[in-house]
């Protein structure tokens, strides 16, 4: 069966330094996969996506990759800021351009 | 301009009882999704609405679940009978038109709804 899987425990870093999550699937070849970030008692709120023939996209301090053979997105975040402080979620495409399976999730904790 | 809306915020319910949750999508918007997130868990896919396309239902979890759409714009997401185990936020998405682009969906706050 298709299978997301997000860090499970909680990323704990120091402000400054580059924070890197990681998104594995299984099972799956998605067309395209998207991050989005949720804070607590909020929706989750859009921030990149990157198709299946991308290596890479950027947006100012995020960074996202894509390897279709490893089946592995990692999501960077540069210059780590305390407001960085949220949960991250990884979606994937399936069935179709607009449906989107969506991982666990890894909250990330910036430290001053 | 404004947001995806869910009202209410809060719905406490008892065992058994119906409930009806609502999501007011951004204007213009076509695509409209129904999520479930239990606590610590990831986005449960429930319902998704395209245009004037049928549903795709592949999501409910039992047939107490059922979800309209009226006039392409405002969702009811209903739960017969509520057991326990519906307890969870449930969070509505719409997404601009486009079914051969992808395009990212804007969530609302949703809707936390308890079972007791």
């Amino acid at each position: 069966s298709q299978k997301i899987e997000q860090n499970s425990e909680a990323l704990n870093i120091q402000e400054g330094k580059t924070a890197t999550l990681t998104c594995n699937y299984t099972n799956y070849s998605p067309a395209y996969l998207q991050w989005y970030r949720q804070d607590p008692g909020r929706g989750p709120v859009f921030l990149l996506l990157i198709r299946e023939n991308e290596k890479e996209k950027r947006k100012e301090r995020l960074k996202v990759t894509f390897d279709t053979t490893l089946k592995q997105s990692l999501f960077h975040i540069t210059a780590s800021q305390p407001a960085d402080s949220a949960t991250y979620l990884c979606a994937l495409s399936s069935g179709g351009y607009n449906k989107l399976i969506f991982g666990a999730g890894t909250r990330l904790a910036v430290h001053p | 301009g404004a947001g995806v809306s869910q009202s209410p915020s809060n719905k406490v319910t008892e065992k058994g009882k119906d409930v009806e949750l609502r999501c007011d999508p951004i204007s213009g918007h076509t695509a409209l999704y129904w999520y479930r997130q239990s606590l610590g868990q990831g986005l449960e896919f429930l319902i998704y609405f395209q245009g004037n396309s049928a549903p795709d239902k592949s999501g409910l979890p039992s047939d107490r679940f059922s979800a309209e759409r009226t006039g392409g714009s405002v969702s009811t997401l209903t739960i017969q009978r509520t057991q326990q185990e519906d307890s969870a936020v449930y969070l509505c998405a719409s997404s601009p038109l486009g079914t051969t682009t992808p395009n990212e969906q804007y969530f609302g706050p949703g809707t936390r709804l308890t079972v007791t």
